[in-house]
């Protein structure tokens, strides 16, 4: 079992809907959790970077994490064309060893 | 407005041959990393250093080898190259070890 699950999409949706990102971990001791963007030939860049439970909020992007159930999710409000993109999430417990997921490709389309 | 720069952006090499991917940091980070990104996986870790002159192993450092002379730049070095290090290659830093990390561009490397 892989320490961190996310469904390789991809994700279509029209302009403007709300879209939701998730993952799963198994790690318990994972405390840090980020989203990262990846446009298609550059590299990943930081979204959202939380500590332990909750949400953080960032214009149209929520981050939301639930640690008694291993699981976190990003939401991108009135979604865009220009948010077509592969998202990773990313988590560690602390220091610097970080556990990425595969991504998900999203699509929005005009 | 840099950020983490790697050089080239794209190379061709024939089995057995070697090559230095480089990457430059311009943020006074002392964490600097190495990855490979390979289809459906996540980014997987090759060599790590937290400061001038101290590296170490990552997940998959086999076949590779890194140094870091100064904070600014972290090389990585392929030695005989092999078709399963074809992968598109990520250069990252962070301020601290417990900061988000900041990735350059990428090398996508074909080895044929």
């Amino acid at each position: 079992q892989k320490e961190v699950e996310q469904d390789p999409g991809p994700l279509s949706v029209p302009e403007g809907a709300i879209v939701s990102l998730n993952c799963t971990y198994s790690n318990s001791a994972f405390q840090y959790f980020m989203w990262y963007r990846q446009y298609s030939r550059k590299g990943p860049e930081l979204l959202m970077y939380t500590y332990s439970s909750g949400n953080k909020e960032d214009g149209r992007f929520t981050a939301q994490v639930d640690k008694s159930s291993k699981y976190i999710s990003l939401f991108i409000r009135d979604s865009q064309p220009s948010d077509s993109a592969t998202y990773l999430c990313a988590m560690k417990a602390g220091g610097f060893k970080t556990i990425f997921g595969a991504g998900t490709r999203l699509f929005v389309k005009a | 407005n840099a950020g983490v720069t790697q050089t080239p952006k794209f190379r061709i090499l024939k089995i057995g041959q070697s090559m230095t991917l480089q990457c430059a940091q311009d943020m006074n980070h002392n964490y600097m990393y190495w990855y490979r990104q390979d289809p459906g996986m996540g980014l997987k870790l090759i060599y790590y250093s937290v400061g001038a002159g101290i590296t170490d192993k990552g997940e998959v450092p086999n076949g590779y080898n890194v140094s870091r002379s100064t904070t600014e730049d972290f090389p990585l070095r392929l030695e005989l190259a092999a078709p399963s290090q074809t992968s598109v290659y990520f250069c990252a830093s962070s301020g601290q070890g417990d900061g988000p990390q900041h990735f350059g561009d990428g090398t996508r490397l074909s080895i044929l």
